[in-house]
């Protein structure tokens, strides 16, 4: 079975600044994806940004970036030039890849809030 | 494009009481999840269908609860009785069968008394 683990309960930082949560995983899998979500108030869970496990560059996606590091299975998620926006429950989850659709093993979230 | 629906947003039931949640998927798409979110916590799956068939449901607690996706679209999650630990959030999330990204609804964020 796969966990997921994110150490963080709460982060706090001024708008602006960045700011990384971090995620650990373990799994036998060789083969698999690594997401962060987001949910904000509204409880609707937002995909951020996606890691395929075979790649070895690291995820970009606008302002959001992330440091996987497979042997260490770790997953971090940096945001740079924090927004008052993106003050929400940050989820880092693991889907392994076979053919076809899978379900997701998320962390307990880390509560990001940015204060203006 | 509409996205996942979920009905209703807020239910309010005393315990050993029935309820029962709706989610109405995106068009198209085959793949239909629900998953459970105590607070505080990260959602986790409660059952997977593939078009009509539930292909994991090993996480769904049988004894009380039940799922159902008549042809293959919308599906209906129901608990009978509830119990005080069912307060949560039921997510539902819906994609296509050969993708990873799962699009999920609001949720209805039960709370038995």
């Amino acid at each position: 079975a796969q966990t997921v683990t994110q150490s963080q309960p709460e982060m706090s930082v001024q708008e602006a600044e960045t700011v990384t949560l971090s995620c650990t995983y373990d799994t036998s899998e060789n083969n698999y994806y690594l997401f962060w979500y987001k949910q904000p108030p509204s409880r609707q869970m937002i995909l951020v940004i996606r890691q395929e496990a075979y790649k070895q560059q690291n995820a970009t996606e606008n302002r959001f970036s992330v440091n996987f590091q497979k042997a260490a299975k770790s997953f971090s998620l940096k945001i740079s030039d924090s927004q008052l926006g993106d003050t929400a429950m940050y989820f880092c989850a693991f889907m392994k890849r076979p053919q076809g659709a899978q379900k997701l093993v998320f962390g307990q979230g880390t509560r990001l809030t940015i204060n203006p | 494009e509409a996205g996942v629906v979920q009905s209703p947003r807020y239910k309010i039931i005393e315990k050993k009481q029935p309820v029962a949640f709706w989610c109405n998927p995106i068009s198209g798409h085959n793949t239909l999840y629900w998953y459970l979110q105590n607070l505080g916590q990260g959602p986790e799956l409660l059952i997977r269908y593939e078009n009509e068939e539930a292909v994991d449901d090993s996480q769904l607690p049988k004894d009380r609860f039940s799922a159902e996706r008549l042809k293959g679209v919308d599906s209906t999650l129901k608990i009978q009785p509830a119990e005080l630990g069912d307060s949560a959030v039921y997510l539902c999330a819906s994609s296509l069968r050969t993708t990873y990204e799962q699009y999920f609804g609001p949720g209805t964020r039960l709370t038995v008394t």
